[in-house]
């Protein structure tokens, strides 16, 4: 099945802002809610942003989402070491019946 | 406080079968759609299946249909991934989610090999 798209890899200086960007179709990011996740090295998942913008209880601020069209993008600003992580989005696919993660993103923070 | 803990995975030969459990608290479990998501070493996430509250509708990535089944039993909180003629591409660490992702589990290890 097939993946929503992201870059292997994005890079910014601490306290900088970086945006990661997740490409799909109408049948998933078009019509449907898109979620960040954030895997820190040798972790679970944790749910970073939700219904495309919404940010669970205790994620601070500095992270943001946004949708427009078929695309989505996460926002990152005042980078920390901390947020060297590597970074997934996901969304349901209506055509498939199925949950779509994006390929993942590497965070450095240089 | 939410918790899913998983267990049942380890090594199996090609052909074989493993049945992954996940315990569930800190939530009324019965109220909540449920999700195994998966990750081979050193990649990305896979979604492999997920189950409605009820259990009534089950959805399966392609590669596992057939092969795999998602279960749950309220009365216990428990979610299961019963994988049977399990091959090397199904090594991975497979993960209990809830909902579409609000709470993962640490994971379980399944290694597939002879």
């Amino acid at each position: 099945q097939s993946v929503l798209t992201q870059p292997p890899s994005v890079s910014a200086a601490p306290g900088q802002k970086v945006t990661i960007s997740c490409s799909g179709t109408s049948s998933n990011i078009g019509n449907n809610y898109v979620s960040w996740y954030q895997q820190l090295p040798g972790t679970a998942p944790k749910l970073l942003i939700y219904d495309n913008n919404k940010r669970p209880s205790g994620i601070p601020d500095r992270f943001s989402g946004s949708k427009s069209g078929t695309s989505a993008t996460l926002g990152i600003t005042g980078l920390q070491t901390g947020d060297e992580a590597d970074y997934y989005c996901g969304a349901w696919d209506t055509s498939l019946s199925g949950r779509l993660f994006g390929g993942g993103t590497k965070l450095t923070v240089l | 406080e939410v918790q899913l803990v998983e267990s049942g995975g380890g090594l199996v030969q090609p052909g074989g079968s493993l049945r992954l459990s996940c315990a569930a608290s800190g939530f009324t479990f019965s109220t909540y759609g449920m999700t195994w998501v998966r990750q081979a070493p050193g990649k990305g996430l896979e979604w492999v299946a997920n189950i409605h509250q009820g259990g009534t509708e089950k959805h399966y990535v392609d590669s596992v249909k057939g092969r795999f089944t998602i279960s749950r039993d309220d009365a216990k909180n428990s979610l299961y991934l019963q994988m049977d003629s399990l091959r090397g591409e199904d090594t991975a660490i497979y993960y209990c989610v809830r909902s579409a992702g609000d709470s993962w589990g640490q994971g379980t290890l399944v290694t597939v090999s002879s």
